[in-house]
């Protein structure tokens, strides 16, 4: 079973500074991956996702880089605001399904 | 559109009684998952229906886990007998199509406590 590893567990970031998380994958046959922003008492939400024959993709104030000969990904936050504040969770592409990460809690300090 | 809509949003049980979580994804949606995340840990697969069929069930930990999907529409997970182990938050989530053209909606998912 193919595994993702997600780091850091928790960050905290003063408002406006930038929020980065990391993660890896193993091998997978399809080439698409996301983001999702879960807020408490909520579901996971997507919040960007990314296929691979480009190395970066920005929305907004979200970017994803992607580095595929390492098989690592990462979510930048710039200029994070207090509505930021959520868990983040990456995921890499199983058979038909998603492969999730074990999420950063995220804090962004007024 | 509604959303994907799952309930109870919270059940608290004790050891060796029975829970059914139930989920309406958002209608058409033919592909329906059911997901599990243990606190601090990954969101981590359970199973995948196609309408009525079970077409992945590779992550269900053990046969106390019984998910049925009827008719191809609302779906639901139950636990018999449920074990302490089995605590977490169970979410639901469709895809239109192919979940990698259309990603996953999740519902809020239901917190299970098994005392």
């Amino acid at each position: 079973q193919q595994q993702v590893k997600q780091s850091p567990q928790s960050l905290i970031v003063q408002k406006g500074g930038i929020s980065i998380i990391n993660c890896a994958y193993e091998n997978t046959a399809f080439d698409y991956f996301p983001w999702y922003q879960q807020f408490p008492g909520k579901g996971p939400a997507l919040l960007i996702a990314i296929r691979p024959d480009v190395s970066e993709k920005k929305e907004g104030r979200f970017t994803i880089s992607f580095n595929k000969s390492a098989k690592q990904f990462s979510l930048h936050i710039m200029d994070s605001q207090p509505g930021d504040s959520a868990t983040y969770f990456c995921a890499a592409p199983g058979t038909y399904k998603y492969i999730f990460g074990t999420g950063t809690r995220l804090k962004v300090l007024a | 559109e509604a959303g994907v809509t799952q309930f109870p949003s919270h059940s608290v049980i004790e050891k060796g009684q029975t829970v059914t979580l139930r989920c309406d994804p958002i209608s058409g949606h033919d592909n329906l998952y059911w997901y599990r995340r243990v606190m601090g840990k990954e969101i981590k697969f359970l199973l995948h229906f196609v309408k009525e069929s079970k077409q992945d069930e590779s992550g269900m930990p053990n046969n106390r886990f019984l998910a049925e999907r009827t008719g191809g529409t609302y779906s639901t997970l139950k636990v018999q007998p449920a074990e302490l182990e089995d605590s977490g938050v169970y979410f639901c989530a469709s895809s239109q199509g192919r979940v990698f053209d259309y990603g996953y909606t999740f519902g809020s998912g239901t917190r299970l406590t098994v005392v």
